[in-house]
Order: structure tokens, then C-alpha cells, then sequence
């Protein structure tokens, strides 16, 4: 596509339950990226994928938190056993060299 | 480590005044700048970036952005600003040898006035 998609835009999610958020990265970006965005902590880096290994995941909060890539392209992102800090916008973005980076549009987490 | 201080949490502005969003880091090894931009509700946006050469960089919609590497800034500016300039600006910055990945300073939310 045209540019990073990021699925579902919206979700609801009840404490305990676990959630995937998926991101189709601009076609041949080799570098992906998540952050999340929530009030009071900004914009926080999480993960950082080259091709399908992750070179840096110093920014996962917790054990609960986990990614993946396949076929150097789409990514998800799993939270487990859900908490309420964890709400907050999960964005995706993708790179080809590692110079500018582009978000999508992010995916809204909200945990009930 | 690297990091960025947005001094300015908020900038109120009347339409057609001037604007300045302030940005310094501070890093031990050179850096790529950026500033991106959130539209409410919406993603974020590359806004420009400055990755080498001249240090004074342009966005197609009238803002300007300066590195001062002794000053350890990047500045954002506009001369005269619109209503639909209302959005956040973040000020981000990175270092190839780290993956390019993003470090964002908490940024600024421009509230263009009529």
C-alpha cells in the first residue's frame, strides 16, 4: 500500500485478555518500528525490527510484551494478560535506509 | 544516551503572528533531526528533517527548521502561522548507528488563535 497500515484502529480489550495489533509496513522498508504514545509518558520507543530480526528491544515494558516479523514485512505486536497502563495509541513505522521514518496511523488500545 | 527537551508545552498564537517551537538534545555523537507533526486524532507526519548539509531546512508549507550543532538546537519557525497550523509538533532525534531509531521530546501543542 501507499502507506504504513496498522490493524485494528480501535480496540477494546478487558483486563486479563490478550491483544495483537498488526502493521503492514510500507512495501520494501527493511527497518519497522512500534512506539507507543500515551498521556503523561509521550511518545516511547518499544521495538526496532531489521528484516525480521530485532537488532534493539530495549523499549518493551515488560515480559508481557512481544513482537514478530515475517517475510521481512508485516509485524505483530502481542500484550499479554492486558492492564489498564496499558492503554494508550501503538503506533508502526517504517523506514527503507534508516534515514526518515513514517508512521501509520496508529492503533488506539483501550483496556476496560 | 541521547535525548530532547521541547521547552514549550503549549504555544498559543494569534493567525498570521510568527512562531518559534523549541527543541535542543543532547547526544555525544552526530544525529539526524527531525520534526514531526500530529493533526488531532490523526498520525504523525515527517514535518522536515535535517540529516547533513545545509543546516537551514524548509517544509512545503512554510515552516523552517535551523541546526545549530554549538547551540545543540533545532528550532522550528514559521513567519506567519494559519489555523490549520493547530496541531502537535515533536521534535525527535536520531542516530544511524542505533538503527535510526526515534527518540521524541515530549512536544508542543500550537493552538493558532483567529
Amino acid at each position: 500500500g501507499a502507506g504504513v497500515s496498522q490493524s485494528p484502529s480501535n480496540k477494546v480489550t478487558e483486563k486479563g485478555k490478550d491483544v495483537e495489533l498488526r502493521c503492514d509496513p510500507i512495501s520494501g522498508h527493511t527497518a519497522l518500528y512500534w512506539y507507543r504514545q500515551s498521556l503523561g509518558q509521550g511518545l516511547e520507543f518499544l521495538i526496532y525490527f531489521q528484516g525480521n530480526s530485532a537488532p534493539d528491544k530495549s523499549g518493551l515494558p515488560s515480559d508481557r510484551f512481544s513482537a514478530e516479523r515475517t517475510g521481512g514485512s508485516v509485524s505483530t505486536l502481542t500484550i499479554q494478560r492486558t492492564q489498564q497502563e496499558d492503554s494508550a495509541v501503538y503506533l508502526c513505522a517504517s523506514s527503507p535506509q534508516s534515514s526518515s521514518i513514517y508512521f501509520g496511523e496508529g492503533s488506539w488500545l483501550t483496556v476496560v | 544516551a541521547q535525548s530532547v527537551t521541547q521547552l514549550d508545552s503549549q504555544v498559543p498564537v494569534f493567525e498570521e503572528a510568527p512562531v518559534e517551537l523549541r527543541c535542543n538534545y543532547s547526544s555525544s555523537v552526530s544525529v539526524y533531526l527531525f520534526w514531526y507533526v500530529q493533526y488531532p486524532n490523526q498520525g504523525l507526519q515527517l514535518l522536515l528533517k535535517y540529516l547533513s548539509g545545509s543546516t537551514l531546512v524548509e517544509s512545503i508549507n512554510g515552516f523552517e527548521a535551523e541546526f545549530n550543532k554549538s547551540q545543540t538546537s533545532f528550532h522550528l519557525r514559521k513567519p506567519s502561522v494559519h489555523i490549520s497550523d493547530t496541531a502537535e509538533y515533536f521534535c525527535a532525534v536520531s542516530n544511524y548507528n542505533q538503527g535510526g531509531k526515534l527518540i521524541f521530546g515530549q512536544g508542543t501543542e500550537l493552538s493558532v488563535k483567529p
